[in-house]
């Protein structure tokens, strides 16, 4: 199996700040990789597919970058509803695997 | 639009079987698309578990193969998750969502989610 491992785990950081997180895969995965964001207690919410493709409705501020084995989610400008946990997944081979989460909280 | 919606017991005994439905609204699962169930517990994170094809055809992750099985009922509109010989280890959120054929594919919408515990 694929393994994609997410970093950091968790961060802090204020409102209106850029936030950085990176998902890497154990192989080349060409542009297989999607961002989902989850907020506590409700499902996945896909944000970026293929993997710069924003979802429809999900609001500029986030932009998905990367390819081969390194992957980056970009928050400009952090919001208060932007609380939440995000995982990345790949979809270059079955089984799809995710990466482990990165938690964003506000300050 | 599409939606999504898992039903189910909430409990479940050790060694018995897990049964899980989706039904879908907004959409006929015979139209197309991959159909996917995934998993979500503290231990081992997000899981994906398989997706079946509106036509049966029918992909499971390696590690359940042997016990899972995800079938298509297109007159009621759902699709289902089999799990046999449960432990503790299966206890899990469980998602339905729509999925997309491989390469490049992604989950959406995903449903609620069901909370299935392995619990004597």
């Amino acid at each position: 199996d694929i393994q994609m491992t997410q970093s950091p785990s968790s961060l802090s950081a204020s409102l209106g700040d850029r936030v950085t997180i990176t998902c890497r895969a154990s192989q080349n995965i060409g542009f297989y990789l999607n961002w989902y964001q989850q907020r506590p207690g409700r499902a996945p919410k896909l944000l970026i597919y293929a993997p710069s493709t924003l979802q429809s409705g999900v609001p500029s501020r986030f932009r998905g970058s990367g390819s081969g084995t390194q992957f980056t989610l970009t928050i400009s400008g952090l919001q208060p509803e932007d609380s939440a946990t995000y995982f990345c997944q790949q979809s270059y081979s079955r089984p799809s695997t995710f990466g482990g989460g990165t938690k964003v909280e506000i300050k | 639009q599409l939606q999504l919606q898992e039903s189910g017991p909430g409990l479940v005994k050790p060694s018995e079987t897990l049964l899980l439905n989706c039904s879908l609204s907004g959409y006929s699962i015979s139209s197309g698309y991959y159909w996917a169930w995934i998993r979500q517990s503290p231990g081992k994170g997000l899981e994906w578990i398989g997706s079946v094809y509106h036509n049966g055809n029918a992909f499971y992750n390696p590690s359940l193969k042997s016990r899972v099985s995800i079938s298509v009922d297109m007159s009621t509109n759902q699709y289902s998750l089999k799990v046999t010989s449960v432990t503790a280890a299966d206890t899990a959120i469980y998602y339905c969502a729509k999925d997309v054929d491989f390469p490049g594919s992604w989950l959406d919408p995903w449903g609620q989610g069901a909370l299935v515990t392995v619990s004597s």
